[in-house]
C-alpha cells in the first residue's frame, strides 16, 4: 500500500525553464510535507516544507503548492539549472511534524538539460 | 563538517554473518533515525530514538535488527545472520525535537550518506 505516490519515474527539461514534479497522498492524516533531493551515492537532503495549514511555501527558486482536497502536492523549480539534476522525494508525516516517521514516495529523477 | 556521518560506506558479506553499522548525528539533535532503502524505492522508517530512548520500531525490523543509542549521541545497527534481502542502504538521520510548548517548527530530518549493504 503506496500512500505516497510519485506517478512519474522521471522528467526531463531545458535549463532556464520550469520543473514541475508532483505527488499525490492517500492518508488524509498526513499533514506535513517535505521535499527531498538525492545525488548519486549522497544521502537524501532537505529542500522545502510545506503544513497543511498553509497552501503555498516558498524558498528561492523553489515553491512547493498543495491541495489537501485533491491530496496532492506540487514542486516547481523556476528556472531550473543542470545542478538541479538528480533524484526528488517527496515525503509526509502526521501530527504537524512532530513526528518524524516519514513515509517516501519512490522519487522522480530529474535531468536539467543545458 | 558538521553533518550526519556514518560508517562504513560500504559493507560486503556472506549470508549468515553478523554486521554493525554506525552514525554520529549532528551534534546537537536528540532524535536519531534508521531508513532503509532498496533500488527503485524510496527511503523506509525502520526505528527512531529521542536521545537513548528507542520510541518506535517498524515492523520491517525483524528480530534480527537491533539498534542502540546507547548515550543518546552515536547509534549502532546491527544485522545478525545477515540474508541476501537484507541488501540495501541504510540511512541514518537526525533531527532538533522540541517539547510540547516549545516552537513549532521542529527542524527536518539531516540524512547521512548511507551504509551500503551487499550480503552475497
Amino acid at each position: 500500500d503506496q500512500q505516497v505516490k510519485q506517478n512519474s519515474p522521471s522528467l526531463s527539461v531545458q535549463e532556464g525553464r520550469i520543473s514541475i514534479l508532483n505527488c499525490d497522498y492517500t492518508n488524509s492524516m498526513f499533514d506535513y510535507f517535505l521535499w527531498y533531493k538525492k545525488y548519486p551515492a549522497e544521502g537524501p537532503t532537505f529542500l522545502i516544507s510545506i503544513s497543511s495549514i498553509k497552501d503555498k511555501n516558498e524558498d528561492g527558486r523553489f515553491t512547493v503548492f498543495l491541495n489537501k482536497s485533491a491530496k496532492h502536492l506540487s514542486l516547481h523549480i523556476v528556472p531550473s539549472q543542470p545542478g538541479d539534476s538528480a533524484v526528488y522525494f517527496c515525503a509526509a508525516s502526521k501530527s504537524g511534524g512532530s513526528n518524524y516517521k516519514l513515509t517516501f514516495g519512490k522519487g522522480t529523477l530529474l535531468t536539467v538539460n543545458p | 563538517d558538521t553533518g550526519v556521518s556514518q560508517n562504513p560506506r560500504h559493507k560486503i558479506t556472506k549470508r549468515g554473518q553478523n554486521v554493525t553499522f554506525r552514525c554520529d548525528p549532528i551534534s546537537e539533535h536528540n532524535r536519531l533515525y534508521w531508513y532503509r532503502q532498496t533500488l527503485g524505492q524510496g527511503p523506509e522508517f525502520l526505528t527512531y530514538f529521542q536521545n537513548e530512548a528507542q520510541l518506535e520500531k517498524s515492523r520491517l525490523l525483524s528480530d534480527r535488527f537491533s539498534a542502540e543509542r546507547p548515550k543518546g549521541s552515536f547509534s549502532t545497527l546491527e544485522i545478525q545472520r545477515t540474508e541476501q534481502g537484507d541488501s540495501a542502504m541504510y540511512l541514518c538521520a537526525s533531527s532538533l525535537h522540541f517539547p510540547a510548548g516549545g516552537p513549532v517548527n521542529n527542524s527536518p530530518l539531516h540524512f547521512g550518506n548511507g551504509t551500503r549493504l551487499t550480503v552475497t
